[in-house]
């Protein structure tokens, strides 16, 4: 069965610091792996994907991640955190055997410091 | 281009009855999947419809049900509430051409008394 885990449940950091967001995953076959965010009281927007091809993929919000096969991790990254990036970050794993159904992470909630 | 849409945004119930949520997929998208969030966790699979039959299931009991209809919208159904289904119900829908990316509406709060 395919698990996602997000080994932080809350990060703080400096706004204008760099950011790295863990992500290790579970799975038989190539995975499809996502990242989304949600603020507060709403639902989940798509940051980055990565399908195949080249394993560091870039997103929206200046958001990036890289994934490393031999680690079994797809980390999500951003060189400068701005105060509106604080929110709720959820790591996912979909496709093959599982079809269309995303299995997520229990998520990383990033706060920003002035 | 309109996004997935979800109605109500909240809703009060008590426990026994039973509850209908409703998702408006974003254009050009024929599959919808439904996932429900409890407080302080990531969102789980219930089930998802593609061509109006269900095309696969999460481990939720039967009083779980969806719809989907010919305009590509969706009902989910959960009949004989329990304290336990409240929750954030989140619709997302995903394109013909990438049918593994799913995009996601603001969800519906259930809350059950």
């Amino acid at each position: 069965a395919q698990s996602v885990t997000q080994p932080d449940i809350h990060i703080t950091v400096s706004e204008g610091a760099s950011l790295e967001l863990r992500c290790n995953y579970s799975y038989g076959a190539t995975p499809y792996l996502f990242w989304y965010v949600q603020s507060p009281g709403q639902g989940l927007q798509l940051l980055l994907k990565y399908f195949s091809g080249d394993t560091l993929v870039q997103g929206i919000k200046g958001f990036e991640a890289e994934f490393k096969r031999s680690q079994s991790s797809f980390n999500l990254r951003k060189p400068s955190v701005h105060w509106s990036d604080a929110a709720e970050y959820f790591c996912a794993v979909g496709g093959g055997n599982a079809g269309n159904m995303l299995t997520f992470g229990g998520g990383t909630r990033l706060m920003v410091k002035p | 281009e309109t996004g997935v849409t979800q109605s109500p945004t909240h809703l009060i119930k008590t426990r026994g009855q039973q509850v209908t949520l409703r998702c408006s997929s974003q254009s050009g998208h024929n599959t919808v999947s439904w996932y429900q969030q409890a407080l302080g966790q990531g969102p789980q699979f219930i089930f998802q419809y593609y061509r109006e039959e269900e095309n696969g299931r999460g481990n939720f009991p039967p009083r779980f049900s969806g719809l989907q209809f010919p305009n590509y919208s969706s009902e989910l159904n959960v009949n004989a509430l329990e304290l336990d289904d409240s929750a954030l119900y989140l619709c997302a829908s995903s394109p013909r051409q990438v049918p593994e990316t799913q995009y996601f509406g603001p969800g519906t709060r259930l809350l059950v008394l």
